[in-house]
């Protein structure tokens, strides 16, 4: 079946602009979690979304970073006023599991890369 | 949940096996040892998870020390495209918000 996907697969912006970064869960999937991975960094914890649950934020660097998920389905991440230090692979993943067991595999798309000149 | 420590970087043989090591000395009863890797230029997938006994599937095996403060992945015959960072994470029953914390990880390169 269809995995994770996400758009774009690359995002090149100027610096101020805001962007919108898009993820399709797997059909399903009632938990979604964003990630990003800066170069030379590991990857870390952005947001999680999970059924009609208020969304776990505790990971958004700083208020430019904001997501929603509409209809439980798909996500949008967007980052207002781009910096430089915000170019990185931003991931996407969904989970059939409730995220509050510590068995449930989560499955990645393939990223989307975002270059802030 | 509780921290690992995973060496930076290992070598193999292609058609070799390859151990790669994870401590975990203060995982606690509800931890789950979960291992994910990253291909160069790809999201993290799901390789294997385990709570006390030892695992199998196609991809590897995952090794739980008896007293868990350590596991062990194993790639029973490693190719090229094994090449990837090996992350070794613990996920307890009611971990925090479902997210996965990832470490720096364990970047395994093989030889033709």
């Amino acid at each position: 079946g269809a995995g994770v996907s996400q758009s774009p697969s690359n995002k090149v912006t100027e610096k101020g602009k805001d962007v919108e970064l898009r993820c399709d869960p797997i059909s399903g999937h009632t938990a979604l979690y964003w990630y990003r991975q800066s170069l030379g960094q590991g990857l870390e914890f952005l947001i999680y979304f999970q059924g009609n649950s208020a969304p776990d934020k505790s990971g958004l660097p700083s208020d430019r970073f904001s997501a929603e998920r509409t209809g439980g389905s798909v996500s949008t991440l967007t980052i207002q006023r781009t910096q430089q230090e915000d170019s990185a692979v931003y991931l996407c993943a969904s989970s059939l599991a409730p995220g509050g067991r510590g068995t449930d595999t989560q499955y990645f798309g393939p990223g989307t890369r975002l270059t802030v000149l | 949940d509780a921290k690992t420590t995973q060496p930076n970087s290992m070598e193999s043989n292609e058609e070799e096996p390859v151990h790669l090591p994870c401590n975990h000395s203060t995982i606690s009863g509800t931890d789950y040892i979960h291992w994910y890797r990253q291909l160069p230029s790809q999201g993290p997938e799901y390789v294997i998870h385990g709570l006390t006994s030892n695992v199998n599937n196609r991809m590897a095996s995952l090794a739980i020390a008896e007293d868990r403060k350590s596991s062990t992945l194993i790639l029973h015959r490693a190719t090229l495209r094994d090449a990837a960072v090996y992350y070794c994470i613990l996920r307890g029953f009611y971990n925090q918000g479902g997210k996965l914390i990832f470490g720096q990880g364990t970047e395994l390169s093989v030889k033709p």
